[in-house]
């Protein structure tokens, strides 16, 4: 069964870093998708994205923030200058044609 | 603005009971809703999904909700709880087309006891 995949599993970085987590989406969706959780928290949209541009963006989604789907099966999610307060499980998902969204296992961002 | 409100954070219930976690949701149009369910450590797992139609859906693992537009609500069931059902769940609405954001509830922990 086609799954979402994301690496690392697991990242650390240094606060004011920059880092760039990856996502392989399902191979024929079009739409994608990042989302965080905050530890302990509800998940939260991000971003999405189809046609290589951005079709919505929450307020969390700042200058910090950029996606990229740099060939036809990556999709990134950079942050410029990593903060402690970016520390989260971050989310890739991907859909069809909207509705239903897939979603990978997730990268943890420890910010230390 | 879309919202969803779970109001039960902790749920504890024997194995081989049954189980009822609340959903209800706040929407302008007519809603997508989604039940998605995360393990320790774990991605969230689509549970079930209502975009139209009956309103009682099915989904896997034995799980069902019930879409009721009179009162916003999307409650999830589950006849008999079997102990590898300890998890937490979130409720989502969405708005269906393509590229739209699912905005999720804050989750209900659910613990079984043996």
């Amino acid at each position: 069964e086609p799954e979402v995949t994301q690496t690392p599993s697991h990242q650390v970085t240094q606060m004011g870093q920059e880092v760039i987590l990856r996502c392989v989406p399902i191979s024929n969706h079009l739409y994608f998708y990042w989302y965080r959780q905050i530890l302990g928290q509800k998940v939260e949209f991000l971003v999405s994205f189809y046609n290589n541009e951005i079709s919505e963006k929450s307020e969390i989604f700042d200058d910090q923030f950029s996606v990229e789907r740099p060939d036809g099966s990556n999709f990134t999610l950079k942050i410029r200058s990593t903060k402690l307060e970016d520390s989260a499980m971050y989310f890739c998902a991907s859909s069809i044609q909207g509705g239903e969204q897939f979603f990978g296992p997730g990268t943890r961002l420890t910010v230390l | 603005a879309q919202s969803v409100t779970q109001p039960d954070i902790h749920i504890t219930v024997s194995e081989g009971a049954s189980l009822e976690l609340r959903c209800n949701y706040s929407y302008g149009a007519t809603p997508y809703l989604f039940w998605y369910v995360q393990s320790p450590g774990q991605g969230l797992q689509l549970l079930l999904k209502y975009f139209s139609g009956d309103t009682l859906v099915q989904g896997i693992k034995g799980f069902e909700a019930e879409f009721k537009r009179s009162q916003s609500s999307f409650n999830l069931r589950k006849p008999s709880v079997h102990w590898s059902d300890a998890a937490e769940y979130f409720c989502a609405v969405g708005a269906g087309g393509g590229g739209n954001k699912l905005t999720f509830g804050t989750g209900t922990q659910l613990k079984v006891e043996l």
